[in-house]
Order: structure tokens, then C-alpha cells, then sequence
């Protein structure tokens, strides 16, 4: 079975400040793909970052970057200077036989 | 591109009634999801698909069918709704099982 726990229902952090979102994980596939999504109040869903289980180096995408501990088996997400347009709920997901989702993190940035 | 088109948008049903989502994607992938979105929950894997004529379950099957006829579509079918059906249902694609999903803009259903 695969399982993905995001223990932080919610977090705030001030505008310009870089905030660690976490999320856990587990499976037994030895091939999966760690990925992070934004759910602004709109509602789509949007990608952010992957990281493949055999990457040697954390992913990043402009102000997102993956801290990927495969031996803890933790894919935490971390946004560099916040901005307001960043307030939204983030999904972990993990992909492999299947596609499952964490239960998320509602950030709240504040000016 | 369309990319992943969900119908309807919105839809409210009486207890006990019968529907059908669909999804139809364009960009010729394998992999097809249905998902459902509850506050405090994020997205529960309701059904999946691995190609053309293939379904799985995933975590919160009961009460729902899919099939996958055509590999460009995936349908969702409430057979008998109940309350506990009223969410809001994404459909997603990829083209391989760890590449990322891309999402339809999602359904709001109510259940009377």
C-alpha cells in the first residue's frame, strides 16, 4: 500500500520569508515519482515540482525546490520568498502503480 | 489544446438517482484517474485506469463504476447517489503512472 502524511493542516509565513512544507511517504515500489501540487481557492489543480525516486539531485523550479530524503522517505516542499499569490492549499503526491495525494497544507502568506 | 475536459461543471441529484461524469483527454495518454476532493481529506483515488479497456480500483471505490471504452475518455458512474457522494470529483491524466497528472477543471456534485 502507498500512503503520503502531511502533518501541517496549516502554516503561515510572512511575505519575502521561505516556509518548509512537509510530507512523508510510503511504499515498497522501487520506482515512484514524489510531485507537488497548488490548489489555489479558484480550485484547479496546479504542478509544481517532481522528483523521481532514483534522482540523485533535489528538483527545483524557480522559487520551488524538493528536499528529497529518500532513506527518511520524507519529499518536502520549500518556496523561497513567499509572495500573497502563494497563499493556497499544496498536495504531495506520489506516483507509481498508483497516484495518491496527502491530505495538504493550507499556506497563508502574510504581508 | 482542450487538454482534460470534464462534463458537467455542476450537477445536483436526488437520492437515489443515477449520473454519469465524463472525462475525455487529448493528449493520447494511458493513464486515467477519477478522484475525489473533501474538505480536510485532499484527493481520494476513487477508480483508475492503465489503458484502453482496463479499470482498478483505488482507495474509496464503493459506490461508483467507470469504464474506459476509448482510451481518450474515462466515465465515472453513480449508480444509486447517496449524500455522502456529494464532493467535488476530479479527473486526471498522465501519460505514464510516474509522470505527473494533468487535472480537469473538476465537478461539483450535490446529492440531496
Amino acid at each position: 500500500a502507498q500512503k503520503i502524511t502531511q502533518t501541517q493542516p496549516g502554516m503561515f509565513v510572512q511575505e519575502k520569508e521561505a516556509v518548509t512544507l512537509d510530507c512523508t511517504y510510503d511504499t515498497s515500489d522501487p520506482s515512484y515519482g514524489l510531485f507537488w501540487y497548488k490548489q489555489p481557492s479558484s480550485g484547479e489543480m496546479i504542478f509544481l515540482i517532481y522528483q523521481g525516486s532514483y534522482d540523485q539531485q533535489n528538483a527545483t523550479e524557480g522559487r520551488y525546490s524538493l528536499n528529497f530524503q529518500k532513506a527518511r522517505k520524507s519529499a518536502n516542499l520549500v518556496i523561497s520568498a513567499s509572495q500573497l499569490g502563494d497563499s493556497a492549499m499544496y498536495f504531495c503526491a506520489m506516483g507509481g502503480n498508483q497516484f495518491y495525494f496527502g491530505t495538504g497544507t493550507s499556506l497563508t502568506v502574510i504581508p | 489544446n482542450a487538454g482534460v475536459t470534464q462534463t458537467p461543471k455542476f450537477r445536483v441529484l436526488k437520492t437515489g438517482q443515477s449520473m454519469t461524469l465524463l472525462c475525455a483527454q487529448d493528449m493520447n495518454h494511458e493513464y486515467m484517474y477519477w478522484y475525489r476532493q473533501d474538505p480536510g481529506m485532499g484527493l481520494r483515488l476513487i477508480h483508475y485506469s492503465v489503458g484502453e479497456g482496463t479499470t482498478a480500483k483505488g482507495e474509496v471505490p464503493d459506490g461508483y463504476n467507470v469504464s474506459r471504452l476509448k482510451k481518450q475518455n474515462f466515465l465515472l458512474g453513480l449508480e444509486s447517489a447517496a449524500p455522502s457522494q456529494t464532493s467535488v470529483y476530479f479527473c486526471a491524466s498522465s501519460g505514464q503512472g510516474v509522470e505527473k497528472l494533468f487535472f480537469g477543471s473538476g465537478t461539483q456534485l450535490s446529492v440531496l
